[in-house]
């Protein structure tokens, strides 16, 4: 039984550039939570979704951020044109019911560098 | 606006010995707590809960204290073992912005030393 799925691990990007962070969330799981950390910080939450919805994106900056969880395949984090200030770990976690949501999985990260 | 601190980043013990980890919380609201633990170039998994209806919940080697009247609560680790070296989060679930997500304090490092 496989865990949370984020691919790249690892991702560099020079400014302006666009990054794109996949998240496979555990199987049985339909509920899809993204955090990102900074340097010396905790994790901050940043969009719920449902398969095809996006439940709550309260935490996600309103310019150059996006998030789906299409029908098929990952969930996918979209930072378009990043900035130096973009650089952190994203982490994405997965909970198998919305009666349970604070019994999140999270995968080991995608640690973006922008240059 | 930090609702859940964990005020000191790291700390140090010998194996063997307790590990205690802080953290302490404003929001009243809170009536649920997670102690999650992470190494390096992982993501966080879930160690330890406790419900605020109450003040102790062990596992193993693992205990968590709430006093809510402090708006407290700490992770003892007894024994340590150099295994346990990771950063700890503290975190409690909210309902904020029409859904429920989990609020993280900073983390603490813990070394076990052998």
């Amino acid at each position: 039984n496989a865990g949370v799925m984020q691919n790249p691990r690892h991702l560099v990007r020079r400014r302006g550039q666009e990054a794109r962070l996949r998240c496979s969330p555990m199987k049985g799981h339909s509920h899809v939570y993204w955090y990102r950390q900074l340097p010396e910080e905790g994790l901050k939450f940043m969009v719920y979704l449902q398969k095809e919805n996006i439940i709550d994106e309260s935490g996600m900056p309103k310019e150059r951020f996006s998030a789906e969880f299409p029908k098929e395949g990952p969930s996918i984090l979209r930072i378009q044109q990043v900035v130096r200030g973009d650089s952190a770990a994203y982490f994405c976690a997965s909970s198998p019911s919305a009666s349970r949501h604070y019994e999140q999985y999270f995968g080991p990260g995608t640690r973006l560098t922008v240059t | 606006d930090q609702q859940v601190k964990q005020n000191s980043p790291s700390l140090s013990v010998q194996e063997g010995r307790i590990s205690i980890l802080n953290c302490d919380y404003t929001n009243s609201m809170f009536d649920y707590f997670l102690w999650y633990k992470k190494y390096p170039a992982e993501g966080p998994t879930f160690l330890i809960s406790i419900s605020s209806i109450k003040d102790k919940n062990e596992d193993g080697r693992f205990t968590v204290f709430l006093n809510k009247s402090a708006k407290h609560l700490s992770l003892h680790i007894v024994p340590s073992q150099p295994g346990d070296s990771a950063v700890y989060f503290c975190a409690a679930p909210i309902v904020q912005g029409g859904s429920e997500k989990l609020v993280f304090g900073k983390g603490m490092k813990l070394t076990v030393n052998p």
